[in-house]
């Protein structure tokens, strides 16, 4: 079974720096992928970023992008230029990718609540 | 393209009552999915499906849960009998599945039906 570990439950960041969460994951898997979801106060969970392992090269999406290290089961979440709406509760999640190559359930982390400070 | 869609968004109940939310994915999106997401933690994984076939369910899914997707489309969760201890948030999630569109792996998320049982 997979396990996703996130070990800082609150973080908060002034607005325009830059902040990074951590996540650790435990799985026997070599396929995989990896994902960042945001859940800002209103509870609708959206998609911030996501990592094929087979990738070496780390994905970016404009403000955000991940340092992924395979061989120490690692992916972190950097936020640069924070703004007042990245207020949110930040999820890692992990999903198998099976030989079918089809799609999977999601694992989540406890999450880390971020909050940006005007 | 209007998103995944839960209804209803919150339901209060009293203890021993049976309740059904009703999930409408994103059109075209063949697979579907359901979490259960308590307060402080992490989505869980309850089940899903591949157009109208449930495919896997949770060791958390008891026998007093149940969910439907009969044409493909839209999806049910009911759960009989409730306890307080099903009080939580029941989020819906769909994917483009193996004919679908854009990206087979990501998983888009409704906002969610809150549950308390009293």
């Amino acid at each position: 079974a997979q396990t996703v570990t996130q070990s800082q439950p609150e973080m908060s960041v002034q607005e325009a720096e830059t902040v990074t969460l951590s996540c650790t994951y435990d799985t026997s898997e070599n396929n995989y992928y990896l994902f960042w979801y945001k859940q800002p106060p209103s509870r609708q969970m959206i998609l911030v970023i996501r990592q094929e392992a087979y990738k070496q090269q780390n994905a970016t999406e404009n403000r955000f992008s991940v340092n992924f290290q395979k061989a120490a089961k690692s992916f972190s979440l950097k936020i640069s230029d924070s703004q007042l709406g990245d207020t949110a509760m930040y999820f890692c999640a992990f999903m198998k990718r099976d030989s079918g190559g089809s799609n999977y359930k999601l694992t989540f982390g406890k999450g880390t609540l971020l909050t940006v400070n005007p | 393209d209007t998103g995944v869609s839960q209804n209803p968004r919150h339901k209060i109940t009293k203890r021993g009552q049976n309740v059904t939310f009703r999930c409408d994915p994103i059109s075209e999106h063949n697979r579907l999915y359901w979490y259960r997401q308590t307060l402080g933690q992490g989505p869980e994984f309850l089940t899903y499906f591949q157009n109208e076939a449930q495919l896997e369910k949770s060791r958390l899914l008891s026998d007093r849960f149940s969910a439907e997707r009969p044409k493909g489309s839209f999806s049910t969760l009911e759960i009989q009998r409730t306890e307080q201890g099903d009080s939580a948030m029941y989020l819906c999630a769909s994917s483009p599945g193996l004919a679908g569109l854009g990206t087979q792996e990501t998983q888009y998320f409704g906002p969610g039906t809150r549950l308390l049982v009293l």
